[in-house]
């Protein structure tokens, strides 16, 4: 009964590869978030979705593509991976866009390229 | 730059004391502010959060207090049981705009609790 789920939980990739991170909730929220955590543990929003609408969409290279078929997924889909990519990538999502409202998070996807 | 910032990336405290950890932020457009707790290889979940109308908020062994003049709030646990030991993140939204659901992290307080 995992409220967030993420695929894959590990990811080693070669530079230059294209990879995708998918992400599924079956809570019912309206909106879905891409956080990553990088070698500093900074953890910086990259992305939100708000009903498969992009309602957030931060300083993050054009390489990064989200996508959301519904209201329930909300994959991230990387071209031309480099090492800097490497990080954590943590799906939530919340049941509102509103305040009061906490996210809910994935295990993470911890991104390995080489 | 930071705008929510947990200064002491670790704090250790024998199992059965109070765990204290601190958090401050810069920008007053944040009005909503929330802890959350990390175990390795695990996604943040959810402890507890505090409107900016109040100034404390208790459940259960954790208490918020939130100082708006010195922007400054804190995460009190009592007791702490060897089990608390994990990464605690603060966490910051603003209101208005398409910041609307966006949290602010700070970089996180390890606490180990020790027998």
């Amino acid at each position: 009964d995992t409220a967030v789920s993420q695929t894959p939980k590990y990811l080693v990739t070669q530079m230059g590869n294209d990879k995708s991170i998918k992400c599924e909730q079956n809570l019912g929220h309206d909106t879905m978030y891409w956080y990553k955590q990088d070698s500093k543990k900074f953890l910086k929003i990259m992305f939100s979705y708000n009903n498969k609408e992009l309602i957030i969409n931060e300083t993050v290279p054009n390489r990064f593509s989200p996508k959301s078929p519904d209201k329930a997924h909300l994959n991230l889909h990387i071209n031309s991976l480099e090492l800097g990519d490497s990080a954590v990538y943590f799906c939530a999502s919340s049941p509102a866009r509103g305040i009061g409202t906490e996210a809910f998070f994935g295990q993470g996807t911890r991104l390995t390229v080489v | 730059d930071q705008q929510v910032k947990q200064n002491s990336p670790s704090l250790s405290v024998q199992e059965g004391r109070i765990s204290i950890l601190n958090c401050d932020y810069t920008n007053s457009m944040f009005d909503y502010f929330l802890w959350y707790k990390k175990y390795p290889a695990e996604g943040p979940t959810f402890l507890i959060s505090i409107s900016s109308i109040k100034d404390k908020n208790e459940d259960g062994r954790f208490t918020v207090f939130l100082n708006k003049s010195a922007k400054h709030l804190s995460l009190h646990i009592v007791p702490s049981p060897p089990g608390d030991s994990a990464v605690y993140f603060c966490a910051a939204s603003p209101h208005g705009g398409s910041t609307l659901g966006r949290l602010y992290f700070g970089r996180g307080t390890q606490l180990t609790v020790w027998p």
